[in-house]
């Protein structure tokens, strides 16, 4: 079964930029991922699927500042020019004999 | 508009049943997987069950097998999760979602097991 591993926490300022990671478990380092979005007191929200060589699809609505990346088993999401509303628990998931979540990040914008 | 809204959450003593329900619209409702995800207060988002367009592909979380069963009525456009022999663990906002990349989500909707 894939493990997700993500980092509890993150922070940066205000107008700079971040990115999230989010590692792949030992031997599934060709899966695609989903990111997700929650902010406080708010259901999910879907950013993006990211697959394997670093393409990604983005959900309606995402600005271009939300952005996917990938280098073996890790998947990366980069928010730049950070904004006050991206403050929020970020999650990736995956997909195959059943779902998997990561763990989330917590985003702090300073 | 895609639209999934969730309903028949609420307060059900321990080894109690309840069943939740997600009304959807929007899209062809029996073209896609749907799937149950659960958070626990404060905690992260937990997987709990899916199928697939036709109901015949099932996979349930260890944490939901033998007590939750997940199902969907394509004529009505809706899933459903049904829960038994609840627990107090099992207090959380149960979402519905669409799809095996979760493009939309519901609203969620709250389970509390207490006596």
């Amino acid at each position: 079964q894939v493990v997700l591993t993500q980092s509890p926490s993150a922070s940066a300022s205000l107008g700079a930029s971040v990115k999230l990671t989010c590692t792949l478990s030992s031997g599934h380092s060709g899966y695609a991922i989903a990111w997700h979005q929650q902010q406080p007191e708010k259901g999910p929200r879907y950013l993006m699927q990211l697959n394997s060589d670093g393409s990604h699809t983005k959900g309606g609505g995402i600005p271009d500042r939300f952005s996917g990346s990938s280098s073996g088993a890790e998947r990366y999401l980069t928010i730049s020019g950070l904004q006050s509303e991206d403050e929020a628990v970020y999650y990736c998931q995956t997909w195959g004999t059943g779902t998997v979540f990561g763990g989330g990040t917590k985003l702090t914008v300073l | 508009e895609v639209q999934l809204v969730e309903s028949g959450g609420g307060l059900v003593q321990p080894g109690g049943s309840l069943r939740l329900s997600c009304a959807t619209s929007g899209f062809t409702f029996r073209s896609y997987w749907m799937h149950w995800v659960r958070q626990a207060p404060g905690k992260g988002l937990v997987w709990v069950s899916r199928i697939d367009g036709g109901g015949s592909i099932i996979n349930y979380a260890d944490s939901a097998k033998g007590r939750f069963t997940i199902s969907r009525d394509n004529a009505k456009n809706t899933l459903y999760l049904q829960m038994n022999s609840l627990r107090a663990e099992d207090t959380a906002v149960y979402y519905c979602a669409r799809d095996l990349t979760f493009q939309h989500w519901g609203q969620g909707t709250l389970v509390t097991v207490s006596s």
